[in-house]
């Protein structure tokens, strides 16, 4: 069974802090995604990577980063963590035109 | 404007019914329009997705249609089963991107026993 794993379900962190959201996909898909999704919106798309090493700003990049050293993971990090990054955080594959796979998501709450 | 709505925001049938859930969209150039179903709390999943030269495609008691004259599409659930209360997101992607997804806010439907 295909799978996009996030590595956390729920975290809460301080204001400030630097934060790492972790996704690993084990379908050799070439493209990565992270979004948030905020009640009463669309999901919007924060970076995405079309192949290692490579990132692109998505529509929301203002406050994130992305790390992509191996095909498989794809790291999102706050580099100061604020309250109004607050939200659900969702990572997705996709190879060529095919359907986005997603993970669970994480929650994220910043106090 | 790229923009995708949907219709209602919410609902609430019975067990069994069927509903209609409504997107249209400004979008263009068109490439494809995907409907995904999302539970609390969890990832979106894939139900269709329908290119320009399709006009209905059906995934169980899951149908979903297309009219790109109009740019419209509906689902439509059949007999309605208590699995089936979630969120359920319209999505159109840009012809010659895999990357640019125009999304929808999303109908939260419940089904009630």
């Amino acid at each position: 069974d295909v799978k996009v794993t996030q590595s956390s379900r729920y975290l809460v962190k301080r204001t400030g802090e630097k934060v790492f959201l972790e996704c690993v996909q084990d379908m050799d898909h070439e493209n990565m995604f992270w979004y948030r999704q905020d009640p009463g919106l669309g999901l919007r798309l924060i970076y995405f990577s079309y192949d290692v090493k490579m990132k692109e700003k998505g529509d929301i990049p203002e406050g994130y980063s992305v790390s992509r050293e191996k095909k498989e993971r794809f790291s999102l990090i706050l580099e100061s963590a604020s309250t109004n990054q607050t939200s659900m955080y969702l990572c997705a594959s996709s190879s060529g035109s095919q359907s986005y796979t997603f993970g669970s998501g994480t929650r994220l709450t910043v106090v | 404007k790229n923009q995708v709505e949907q219709s209602p925001q919410s609902l609430i049938i019975l067990e069994g019914k069927n509903c209609t859930l409504q997107c249209n969209y400004t979008v263009s150039p068109f490439s494809n329009l995907r409907w995904y179903k999302q539970d609390t709390g969890r990832g979106p999943v894939s139900l269709t997705i329908m290119t320009f030269s399709e006009n209905t495609k059906s995934n169980g008691r899951y149908t979903a249609t297309l009219d790109a004259d109009t740019k419209q599409s509906s689902l439509h659930i059949t007999a309605s089963q208590l699995s089936d209360s979630a969120s359920y997101i319209c999505v159109v992607t840009l012809r010659d991107s895999n990357y640019q997804l125009i999304w929808g806010a999303g109908t939260k439907l419940i089904i009630k026993p």
